[in-house]
């Protein structure tokens, strides 16, 4: 199992680009979650999908779209990056039946917005 | 709002010593889960040990163990006998429903020899 898996490991964008951040698991986990991490502020939650089908805003949402693509798939968008949006970004997943119910990480994607 | 507040921005320890990881949260719910993660410089997001709040007893993995003090909304790490690849960041997170989790801003743990 690869568990979960982040496409691209790194990107450098100039201020108005659009790209997506790719996603992927195979634990056959219900939920999906899409954080940012910025120096000093710890991971604060972008978007999650509790559910195939459906997407919630996080804490900081603003400037993101989500797409839960199907049970595996769960990708992030910036429709017009600003260098407010520099920051790592991790997916995460996890089951929803059982508890307690660990999240599991990707490795992360690091992204420059100039 | 749940709020996770980590006091400590870095803290040392040497190797095969005790180091204490402080944690405070702030909730209204009496059911809840509390976790600590550890992230090396790889970046990879681990988790080191999770504690459920109806639970009285302290969990425990191996070196990593948590004292929790529900009352004073207290949840600490211990690790025992430090080893040099404890050095990362540690971030204590809190889980709300639907699986959300609220991370603290992080404790950079260094060990020396």
């Amino acid at each position: 199992n690869a568990g979960v898996t982040q496409t691209p490991k790194f990107q450098v964008l100039k201020t108005g680009q659009s790209m997506t951040l790719q996603c992927a698991q195979d634990m056959n986990h219900n939920s999906m979650y899409w954080y940012r991490q910025d120096p000093g502020m710890g991971l604060r939650l972008i978007y999650y999908s509790a559910s195939e089908g459906t997407t919630d805003k996080g804490e900081v949402p603003n400037g993101y779209n989500v797409s839960r693509l199907n049970k595996r798939e769960f990708s992030l968008r910036l429709e017009s990056a600003a260098p407010s949006q520099t920051s790592v970004y991790f997916c995460a997943s996890s089951r929803t039946s059982g508890i307690p119910n660990e999240q599991f990480f990707g490795p992360g994607t690091r992204l420059t917005v100039l | 709002a749940q709020t996770v507040t980590q006091s400590q921005p870095e803290m040392s320890v040497q190797e095969a010593e005790t180091v204490t990881l402080s944690c405070t949260y702030d909730t209204s719910e009496s059911d809840y889960y509390l976790f600590w993660y550890k992230q090396p410089p790889s970046r990879q997001m681990i988790l080191v040990i999770r504690q459920e709040a109806y639970k009285q007893q302290n969990a425990t993995e191996n070196r990593f163990s948590v004292n929790f003090q529900k009352a004073a909304k207290s949840f600490s790490l211990k690790i025992s006998d430090s080893q040099l690849g404890d050095a990362a960041m540690y971030f204590c997170a809190y889980r709300v429903n639907t699986d959300k989790l609220i991370f603290g801003t992080g404790t950079r743990l260094q060990v020396f020899p």
